[in-house]
């Protein structure tokens, strides 16, 4: 385990389904993030919590909707998602500052749309 | 529009080779790129490099950063079959993280 943890590992789902992805850091970091991961594709940027507020929002459709009750926890809740949304989803945090070391990530939610 | 270009984007080679991974980038306000291997799922930090001609070491695995020419190589020196993984290079800009497509290297017996 790097610190950062997701669950679940694996996801089948419907598309009419509403299911969530949890992460949880014991880090102590200040930052946290949702990316998706297609195949032939960069990382992309969904979501970004700092200091438990939403700062950033990258176009992503509202059938994904995140949820950051504390610095330790984010949620990445789905529903009536498309097969196109089958990906790897990965969490990861940081530390926020003038500094910034490297992300630590979660070992991702494998995500199938049927 | 900021872009981080890995090169290639997908080596084989045989133990014992020594492989070279190519990072070029243009970003904002450039502070620092990022090395991450990621083998099945999360992607694990390497290295950070902030300084040009600064070689950052650790054991087989080397990496330096020239920011007059915007680029950045990882070697890794006497490959091993645990080697194989994807190798990602990222770059912050003021708002996130840039991100690479990746290197897929494989290493065979």
């Amino acid at each position: 385990e790097t610190g950062v943890t997701q669950t679940p590992r694996h996801l089948v789902m419907g598309m009419t389904n509403k299911k969530s992805l949890k992460c949880e850091q014991h880090l102590g970091h200040n930052a946290m993030y949702w990316y998706k991961q297609s195949a032939k594709k960069p990382l992309e940027l969904m979501f970004v919590y700092s200091l438990e507020e939403r700062v950033e929002n990258n176009s992503v459709p509202s059938r994904f909707s995140p949820e950051c009750p504390n610095s330790s926890h984010l949620f990445l809740h789905l529903h009536t998602l498309q097969p196109e949304d089958s990906a790897l989803y990965l969490c990861a945090s940081s530390q926020v500052g003038p500094d910034p070391l490297g992300y630590t990530f979660g070992s991702g939610t494998r995500l199938t749309v049927v | 529009e900021d872009k981080v270009v890995q090169s290639p984007l997908s080596l084989v080679v045989h133990e014992g080779d020594t492989v070279t991974l190519n990072c070029s980038y243009e970003v904002t306000n450039f502070r620092s790129l990022l090395w991450y291997k990621q083998e099945k799922k999360a992607p694990t930090f390497l290295f950070m490099l902030t300084s040009s001609g600064i070689e950052k070491k650790s054991g087989r695995l080397s990496s330096i950063l020239d920011k007059k020419e915007l680029f950045s190589i990882l070697n890794i020196t006497a490959t091993q079959t645990g080697d194989s993984a994807v190798y990602l290079c990222a770059a912050p800009n003021n708002r996130k993280l840039i991100w690479g497509l990746g290197t897929s290297l494989a290493v065979n017996p």
